[in-house]
């Protein structure tokens, strides 16, 4: 059974950078599409972006300016990075495997806050 | 592409049965939709891809349909555990986007 687990910092100040990381157990990151989905409390879904296992990216055009992600396959892991913080981008980050299509297993999800 | 759920709430007994309504901006490339269950403090879980196909091991009372702009999620007879928040989801363009949720409660 794949499992993805986030990890990163819970608390990021303003104008600072914030990096996640998805761990994949259970299978591999080659051959596939993966990507970051986040939820603002009380709200509905936003897809971040996508990256393949070649490192080929898409990103949502209202994040694309601020926003990077990559695959380690050696780790098994993939991540993101958003710079540039601001409290509207205080949410729940799920990682999830499939980000060409839909969204086939989830993370558990990672509570990140921007604050000072 | 911009998706549209309605109702944003729906209130019903379990037993009774639920018609879930999502409607895009625009026609969806091969009918990409896909539907997901979202239970408070959990993942969203897939429920539905390709409109009608459900997810493995997603018991036959869930169902799906539609085309071009306009989908359904049905669920026949709710059981306990489906009361939660549904989100329809379009993977026809190159950027995905979500529906605003509707809302499953116990009437």
């Amino acid at each position: 059974q794949l499992h993805l687990q986030e990890s990163g910092p819970g608390l990021v100040r303003p104008s600072e950078t914030l990096s996640l990381t998805c761990t994949v157990s259970g299978g591999s990151v080659n051959n596939f599409y993966w990507g970051w989905v986040r939820q603002p409390a009380g709200k509905g879904l936003e897809w971040i972006g996508r990256v393949f296992t070649t490192g080929s990216t898409n990103y949502n055009p209202s994040l694309k300016s601020r926003v990077a992600m990559s695959v380690d396959t050696s780790k098994n892991q993939f991540s993101l990075t958003l710079h540039s913080l601001t409290a509207a981008d205080t949410a729940v980050y799920y990682c999830a495997r499939g980000g060409l299509r839909y969204f086939d297993y989830w993370g558990q999800g990672i509570l990140v806050t921007v604050s000072s | 592409i911009v998706l549209t759920q309605s109702p944003v709430t729906l209130s019903l007994s379990p037993g009774e049965g639920a018609t879930l309504s999502c409607k895009a901006s625009q026609t969806v490339r091969s009918n990409y939709i896909a539907w997901y269950q979202q239970k408070t403090g959990q993942s969203p879980r897939l429920l539905i891809y390709g409109a009608s196909s459900r997810a493995a091991d997603i018991p036959d009372r869930f169902s799906g349909s539609g085309s071009g702009t306009n989908f359904t999620l049905t669920i026949s007879r709710l059981e306990p555990e489906d009361f939660a928040v549904y989100y329809c989801q379009q993977y026809g363009s190159i950027s995905l986007t979500f529906g605003g949720g509707t809302k499953v409660d116990v009437k």
